[in-house]
């Protein structure tokens, strides 16, 4: 089993919806939750960072955690078509991990006009 | 914010030749690097995490002799796949970290490596 599971999708969705992306871990040592968006032939971009369990919200993006569940989602409001990329999700253990993050497979999102 | 680049974009190499990517951060100082690669629709799998005046971490499963790994300051790190194959093929990601951001990490523009 992976540590971290993401449906690479692909995601289609028309302008204007509401896009939910979710990954889910098994490792309980993670603490860091992260979200990142690559363009093709980019490299990727730090959208979201979160520690604890809740909610955090910027702009048209808010990054949800549930630690009891081991579960992390990412939504996008009002979708326009230069959200279209793919969206990986990251985590980070506490302790001596020394930063190494672990990624999701990356989910590829389209928005269509 | 934070800028990290990397050079060259992209390389077009023989088979059994070596090939070097740099990887900068320009405007803070990396105390720690690391090394990705990607496969087309595949996430990033870390190949080796590097502080500045010590030898690379890397992962497991990684040939440390063919993929060498220098971080000789703190805003410079090189990889240089030796003997490259086509299987070599990739795309190679670096990140980089200060000693204050402990959480963050910024990511270069990638490498397109093809070998021939």
């Amino acid at each position: 089993q992976k540590e971290v599971e993401q449906d690479p999708g692909p995601l289609s969705v028309p302008e204007g919806a509401i896009v939910s992306l979710n990954c889910t871990y098994s490792n309980s040592a993670f603490q860091y939750f992260m979200w990142y968006r690559q363009y093709s032939r980019k490299g990727p971009e730090l959208l979201m960072y979160t520690y604890s369990s809740g909610n955090k919200e910027d702009g048209r993006f808010t990054a949800q955690v549930d630690k009891s569940s081991k579960y992390i989602s990412l939504f996008i409001r009002d979708s326009q078509p230069s959200d279209s990329a793919t969206y990986l999700c990251a985590m980070l253990a506490g302790g001596t991990s020394y930063g190494k993050l672990t990624f999701g497979q990356g989910t590829i999102l389209t928005v269509h006009p | 914010g934070a800028v990290v680049s990397q050079h060259p974009s992209w390389v077009i190499c023989k088979s059994g030749t070596s090939v070097k990517i740099e990887c900068r951060s320009l405007d803070f100082q990396a105390t720690t690097m690391f090394w990705y690669r990607q496969f087309p629709k595949q996430s990033l799998m870390l190949m080796a995490t590097s502080n500045e005046g010590s030898k690379a971490t890397y992962e497991q499963g990684v040939e440390k002799d063919k993929f060498l790994i220098n971080h000789a300051s703190l805003t410079l790190s090189t990889l240089t796949v030796t003997s490259a194959h086509p299987e070599d093929s990739s795309f190679y990601i670096c990140s980089a970290r200060s000693a204050s951001s402990y959480n963050e990490q910024f990511f270069g523009p990638g490498t397109r490596l093809t070998v021939l």
